[in-house]
């Protein structure tokens, strides 16, 4: 049974700092991986979305790499704003749906 | 281009009673999932439809929760009767084929008291 890990689970950093989000899995067996960002009260953005092939996806600011064998993704966030304040959630395939982490509450401070 | 939409965004009824969510995903998008979190858990799979198809209920908690999807186009999920522990947010999300990236709507807020 596939289960998803993130760590830590709540970040507060302050303004401009570089700063990398982890996400562990258990099942190397997947199709793709899906960065999202949750702001309060609000639906899911789709961040970046990594192939099982790819190593990494960029975006920005952002920067998504992929270990499968070892199970590991990390989110690197370059320069970290206010406006980077959310909920970041990282979630696994391997069919159709996707099975998610617990989050990592960031806020930026100015 | 409109993105996946929810109604209502936030419903609030007595335990026994029934709610519709409505989900209506991006158009020309084949593939439409339910997912709900509840209070301090992870997001988790409910269903998946292929058009009007169900490929995966694999999530459905029990046989209070209907979904459908007429036509290929838009979803419904039906709670009937509610329990206390139906409350939650219920994601939609939409997505081409092959496994593509899901695009999520804002979520409807369920509350049963």
């Amino acid at each position: 049974k596939q289960e998803v890990t993130q760590i830590p689970a709540a970040l507060s950093v302050p303004e401009g700092e570089n700063l990398v989000l982890n996400c562990s899995f258990t099942d190397s067996a997947i199709y793709n991986l899906q960065w999202f960002r949750q702001d309060p009260g609000k639906g899911l953005t789709s961040l970046l979305l990594i192939q099982s092939s790819q190593r990494e996806q960029t975006s920005g600011r952002l920067n998504a790499s992929l270990d499968k064998s070892s199970g590991r993704s990390t989110l690197y966030i370059a320069a970290s704003q206010p406006g980077d304040s959310a909920t970041y959630l990282c979630a696994v395939s391997s069919s159709y749906k996707l099975i998610f982490g617990s989050g990592t509450r960031l806020l930026v401070r100015p | 281009e409109a993105g996946v939409t929810q109604f209502p965004s936030h419903s609030v009824i007595e335990k026994g009673q029934t709610v519709t969510l409505r989900c209506d995903p991006i158009s020309g998008h084949d593939n439409l999932y339910w997912y709900r979190r509840v209070m301090g858990k992870e997001i988790k799979f409910l269903l998946h439809f292929v058009k009007e198809s169900k490929q995966d209920e694999s999530g459905m908690p029990n046989n209070r929760f209907l979904a459908e999807r007429t036509g290929g186009t838009y979803s419904t999920l039906k709670v009937q009767p509610a329990e206390l522990e139906d409350s939650g947010v219920y994601f939609c999300a939409s997505s081409q084929d092959p496994p593509h990236i899901q695009y999520f709507g804002a979520g409807t807020r369920l509350s049963v008291l």
